[in-house]
C-alpha cells in the first residue's frame, strides 16, 4: 500500500515553454501532498504544501506564479513549471500523507526535468 | 525552525558488516523521525520511522535509536548487503507540523 506515482518520469522542454507534472496517490486518498526539488547530490528542498481543494502554501523563496500547483482531487496534485528556463532543470519529487493526522510521507519516483 | 545535521556524508562498509548513520536535531518539540533510502534516479523510500515516545525500533536488519535528551537519532543496518548501497536521509518534524526537515544525506556503499 501507500503507492505514489508521478508522470512523466522525465521530460525535456524548450526554454520559455511550460510543463506539467502529475502526482497521484494510487491506493489511498491524500488530503495533503508535498512538492520537493532536488539538485544532484543534494538533499530534498520543500517547494510547497498542497492541500486538496485549497491554495498551495509555498516555501519562502519559491515563486508561486512560476510553479503552479493544483490539488483538485484527493488523489491528484499537479505542478506546472511555467516559462521554464535552464535553471529550472532539476529532479522534482512529490510526496503524500496517507490521511489527516498521519505522520508518514510516501514519495513518488520523481520527474527529471531538463530545459534546453 | 528545525535544523537537522547528518553524519557521515559518505560511508563505505564491507559486506556483512554493520553501518551506522547519525543525525542530530535542534527543535526539542520534534517528535517524529523517519529515515528514507534513495536509490539513484528514484524517489526516497520510507524504510523506518520512530516517534518520541519510544527509544528504539527494529525491523529485520534495520533499527533506529532515539535519544531525546541529546536530541540525536541513529540508523543501524546490520549484515549489510550490496542492495543496501544508496543515499540515506534522516528527517524530523514536530507534532502538528506537516513539513519534514531533512538531513543532508549519507551515501552508503557496500563493498562486496
Amino acid at each position: 500500500g501507500a503507492v505514489v506515482s508521478q508522470h512523466p518520469s522525465r521530460v525535456i522542454c524548450k526554454s520559455g515553454t511550460s510543463v506539467k507534472i502529475e502526482c497521484r496517490s494510487l491506493d489511498f486518498q491524500a488530503t495533503t501532498m508535498f512538492w520537493y526539488r532536488q539538485f544532484p547530490k543534494q538533499s530534498l528542498m520543500l517547494m510547497a504544501t498542497s492541500n486538496e481543494g485549497s491554495k498551495a502554501t509555498y516555501e519562502q523563496g519559491v515563486e508561486k506564479d512560476k510553479f503552479l500547483i493544483n490539488h483538485a482531487s484527493l488523489t491528484l496534485s499537479t505542478l506546472t513549471v511555467t516559462s521554464a528556463h535552464p535553471e529550472d532543470s532539476s529532479f522534482y519529487i512529490c510526496s503524500a500523507r496517507t490521511g489527516q493526522g498521519a505522520r508518514e510521507q510516501y514519495f513518488g519516483p520523481g520527474t527529471r526535468l531538463t530545459v534546453t | 525552525g528545525e535544523n537537522v545535521e547528518q553524519h557521515p556524508s559518505t560511508l563505505s562498509v564491507q559486506e556483512g558488516d554493520s553501518a551506522v548513520i547519525k543525525c542530530t536535531y535542534s527543535d526539542s518539540a520534534s517528535n517524529y523521525f523517519p529515515w528514507y533510502k534513495q536509490e539513484l534516479g528514484k524517489g526516497p523510500q520510507l524504510i523506518i520511522d520512530i516517534r518520541s515516545n519510544v527509544g528504539e525500533k527494529k525491523d529485520q536488519r534495520i533499527a533506529v535509536t532515539l535519544n531525546k535528551t541529546a536530541k540525536h537519532f541513529s540508523l543501524h543496518i546490520t549484515e549489510t548487503q550490496p542492495e543496501d548501497s544508496a543515499v540515506y536521509f534522516c528527517a524530523a518534524t514536530p507534532f502538528g507540523n506537516e513539513k519534514l526537515t531533512f538531513g543532508t544525506g549519507t551515501r552508503l556503499t557496500i563493498i562486496p
